[in-house]
């Protein structure tokens, strides 16, 4: 089945305390990206990859680290969570080209921080 | 900074009428255009998507696009309960930066 998984669904932290959200496709898709979803703002794009080693910043990109070592694999790396960072996560990959904008998106990831 | 606007509702509409959704976006680089639904607690999932002025049709589903007036809209013909949704407008932006922008989202409910 065509999909796109990311680990943990839900997870509750403390400030500081390092943390890594995996994101994974099977579809062979080269552009991924992740987003965070907060009430009222709608998804906002943190940072997305082009290809493998090929990553850029998004709207958001402040407190988030990403790395593209393999085209399957883009996880989200919260060095020193805080509060605001307090969200829904979600990443979505699709096709290069201009249907990277049909992406397909992951059931998401709730964090908490606190 | 690239926007993609669009009214945050609630809208309301019975059942079998004609939900319209708007969509107006600041890039006039954007060329693509792109509709996704987002049930309560579920992931945005891709309805349509449009690149050339005018009306593309997807079953109940019509999208409009009009690049001088940077708008774009969907209408969902004969609506049903099922389609009681978040509706989330994207504009994916030219260039070498292929940044994907939502709008914040119309919450739509469709009155039995």
């Amino acid at each position: 089945e065509a999909q796109v998984t990311q680990n943990p669904r839900y997870l509750i932290t403390v400030t500081g305390k390092k943390l890594t959200v995996t994101c994974s496709q099977n579809m062979n898709h080269e552009y991924m990206s992740w987003y965070r979803q907060d009430p009222g703002l709608g998804l906002r794009q943190i940072y997305y990859s082009m290809n493998v080693e090929v990553t850029d910043k998004g709207d958001v990109p402040e407190g988030y680290k990403v790395s593209r070592k393999e085209k399957r694999n883009f996880p989200l790396i919260l060095e020193s969570p805080s509060p605001n960072q307090t969200s829904l996560y979600f990443c979505a990959s699709s096709p290069s080209g201009w249907v990277e904008g049909t992406q397909y998106f992951g059931p998401g990831t709730r964090l908490t921080v606190l | 900074q690239k926007e993609v606007e669009q009214n945050s509702g609630p809208l309301s509409v019975p059942e079998g009428a004609i939900a319209s959704l708007n969509c107006t976006y600041s890039d006039r680089g954007s060329q693509s255009f792109f509709w996704y639904r987002q049930y309560s607690g579920k992931s945005p999932e891709l309805i349509m998507f449009i690149y050339s002025n005018g009306d593309k049709e997807d079953g109940r589903f019509t999208a409009q696009l009009n690049k001088a007036s940077q708008y774009v809209s969907l209408l969902i013909r004969d609506s049903q309960p099922s389609d009681s949704a978040t509706y989330l407008c994207a504009a994916l932006s030219s260039g070498s930066a292929r940044q994907l922008t939502f709008g914040s989202g119309t919450q739509l409910t469709v009155l039995p």
